[in-house]
């Protein structure tokens, strides 16, 4: 079946803009993750939904990143006033129950100019 | 602070050969430790992971190893191949606010296997 699907594949934008990053799970997974991967690194958590809530957004580096999953499927994470160093690999997984094994999409590469 | 600490950073093998990779942690609420392969372009790929009340875990070419009292683990791949050449990353998980589990990885191993 189909995987985790992200989009854009990447996205380039300018100082201070603000950009949404979509990510679209495996169907009926109930977890979703959001994870940040800078070049040369492993991904690092940023936020976890259970169903429609946050359920643990510890990882948000600051108030500008903000996620939301309105109807417990797809996902959008949202960066205002981006800086250069929100550039990353911004990657989706989901999995089917909460301690499952998750599942990877390919990633939005954000730039920031 | 870097939770999870993995060596080597590259590392290259002959076709056939031993791949191995090596990880430590420190926070004793991991557990459960996956082993993530990534190709270019691509999202982390689930290979193989272990619990801690377990030392061996073989599937395959693919084998952890874990020492609960050193908090180590270890990958290896047996008979690595050229299609093995990818990023390999070790993670550790605990548990979030909510039920769900953070994966807290490595820096990654680019391994190479030549021909």
């Amino acid at each position: 079946g189909a995987g985790v699907s992200q989009t854009p594949s990447n996205k380039v934008t300018e100082k201070g803009k603000y950009v949404e990053l979509r990510c679209d799970p495996i169907s009926g997974h109930t977890a979703l993750y959001w994870y940040r991967q800078s070049l040369g690194q492993g991904p690092e958590f940023l936020i976890y939904f259970q169903g429609t809530g946050a359920a643990d957004d510890s990882g948000l580096p600051n108030d500008r990143f903000f996620a939301v999953r309105p109807e417990g499927s797809v996902s959008t994470l949202k960066i205002q006033r981006t800086e250069r160093g929100d550039s990353a690999v911004y990657l989706c997984a989901s999995s089917l129950m909460v301690a499952d094994t998750q599942y990877f999409g390919p990633g939005t590469r954000l730039t920031v100019l | 602070q870097q939770q999870v600490k993995q060596s080597p950073q590259s590392l290259i093998v002959q076709k056939g050969g031993i791949s191995i990779i090596n990880c430590a942690y420190e926070n004793t609420a991991f557990d459960y430790f996956p082993w993530y392969q990534q190709f270019p372009g691509k999202g982390p790929a689930l290979l193989i992971a272990i619990r801690p009340d377990v030392s061996e875990k073989k599937e395959g070419r693919f084998t952890i190893s874990f020492n609960k009292s050193a908090k180590q683990f270890s990958l290896h791949i047996m008979d690595s191949q050229p299609g093995d050449s990818a990023t390999y990353f070790c993670a550790a998980s605990s548990r979030l606010t909510g039920g769900g589990n953070k994966l807290t990885f490595g820096t990654g191993t680019q391994l190479k296997v030549e021909l």
